[in-house]
């Protein structure tokens, strides 16, 4: 495609309930990223991928949240009995080889409100 | 760990006139990478410019240039001309080359720029 998308855009759920995020990255794109961006603050990094393999995971805030890229391509971002305090945008990005070298692009985000 | 701090969190601007947005970080590394993104109103995260910490030269794209100061480890961005399009959040980041492939952001300015 031609950018990043992600899907949904907006997300209501209640507390309590799973959430899965979906995020398809540019075509050929290797390395894939999670951050996740509270208001009035910058995006924080939740985890990033090279191709199918999760290289760190270390900003997943605790064991409800998980991250899949099973074939390499699309990312699914799950968050399991969701509470309030997850309310946010979390947005993906890719870029073609991953490095500082190579631009991040990102999507539009999906904004989650939790009830 | 990497810290990247914007201390102003708000600016506004006459439209033609020129701006700078201020930026430190802390590091222990050598080699990193800076950016500046723009998120405008429609929460779009675009890459403004980039600066590679081995490169002595200041980064200019258009009417965006850097005074990156790496012994003070400051990062500031300067807008000349400024546009009504200019108005956005602009967020600061540092990426670690050959560490863990993460952007890691400050906590972002607010540039209003008037007619």
């Amino acid at each position: 495609g031609a950018g990043v998308s992600q899907s949904p855009r907006y997300k209501v759920t209640k507390r309590g309930q799973d959430v899965a995020l979906r995020c398809d990255p540019i075509s050929g794109h290797v390395s894939l990223y999670w951050y996740r961006q509270a208001l009035g603050q910058g995006p924080e990094f939740l985890t990033y991928f090279n191709y199918e393999a999760q290289q760190d995971k270390s900003g997943l805030p605790n064991d409800r949240f998980s991250a899949e890229r099973p074939e390499g391509s699309i990312s699914t971002l799950t968050i399991q009995r969701t509470e309030q305090r997850d309310s946010a945008m979390y947005r993906c990005a890719s870029s073609l080889y991953g490095g500082g070298a190579d631009e991040q692009f990102f999507g539009p985000g999906t904004r989650l409100t939790v009830l | 760990a990497q810290t990247v701090t914007q201390s102003q969190p708000e600016m506004s601007v006459q439209e033609a006139e020129t701006v700078t947005l201020s930026c430190t970080y802390d590091t222990s590394e050598n080699n990193y990478y800076l950016f500046w993104y723009k998120q405008p109103p429609s929460r779009q995260m675009i890459l403004v410019i980039r600066q590679e910490a081995y490169k002595q030269q200041n980064a200019t794209e258009n009417r965006f240039s850097v005074n990156f100061q790496k012994a003070a480890k400051s990062f500031s961005l300067k807008i000349s001309d400024s546009q009504l399009g200019d108005t956005a959040m602009y967020f600061c980041a540092f990426f670690l080359q050959g560490g863990s492939e993460k952007l890691v952001f400050g906590k972002g300015m607010k540039l209003t720029v008037n007619p």
